[in-house]
């Protein structure tokens, strides 16, 4: 079955601290992993698009990794700020044409000061 | 500046009535676009696919009838909630890809909130 598992399910953390968001997927054939920001009552924004070939890729101070060996993807973000504040998301598209995008339920980040 | 634009922002309708939520998207074509719904902490979920000139395809238990879904442009989709109930109150985003999808970007629209009373 395809499913994209992500953990934890929400996190808190103080301003300027790291963490590490963690996502496993199922889904096969594998096209790419996306990493998705949203603001409450937002709609997603694209933070990161993966193929089966990149292992890391940057944005800013979000960094995602991929091991398609595996099937996990992490997002690290560096030095949190509030306005990282937000529920991230993970999202695998399969390799077969026609088919959107497979979902997983988020993680929920709280920065405070 | 957002690529997918909706409109509109939040609604709210009594039940019983018909609500149109446009979704547009600015700066290219979109082949195809895609409607969710998101409840309150939860994932979004896929209603249905719609492809320019072509009848959308809708989900499993996402009943075809009650959302109707237009595809007229390549720049325009509307979803129409019919005979709305309070169990629709949720928030809906779109989400569009172009002709070329060369990099492979989905965009998504800002989201409208349907609030039925």
């Amino acid at each position: 079955k395809n499913q994209v598992e992500q953990s934890p399910q929400s996190l808190i953390i103080l301003e300027g601290k790291n963490c590490t968001l963690q996502c496993n997927y199922t889904v096969s054939p594998f096209s790419n992993l996306r990493w998705y920001k949203q603001d409450t009552g937002r709609g997603p924004v694209s933070l990161t698009i993966m193929t089966f070939s990149e292992n890391t890729k940057s944005n800013g101070r979000y960094t995602a990794t991929l091991d398609a060996d595996t099937k996990q993807s992490s997002l690290h973000i560096t030095a949190s700020q509030l306005s990282d504040s937000a529920s991230y998301i993970c999202v695998v598209k399969k390799n077969q044409a026609g088919t959107a995008l497979i979902f997983g339920k988020g993680t929920t980040l709280s920065v405070s000061s | 500046g957002a690529v997918v634009s909706q409109h509109p922002s939040w609604v709210i309708c009594k039940s019983g009535t018909s609500v149109k939520i446009e979704c547009r998207s600015l700066d290219f074509q979109a082949t195809t676009m895609f409607w969710y719904r998101q409840f309150p902490k939860q994932s979004l979920m896929l209603m249905a696919t719609s492809n320019e000139g072509s009848k959308a395809t809708y989900e499993q238990g996402v009943e075809k009838d009650k959302f109707l879904i237009n595809h007229a442009s390549l720049t325009l989709s509307t979803l129409t909630v019919t005979s709305a109930h309070p169990e629709d109150s949720s928030f809906y985003i779109c989400s569009a890809r172009g002709r070329n999808y060369a990099g492979n970007t989905i965009y998504f629209g800002e989201g409208s909130w349907l609030t039925v009373v």
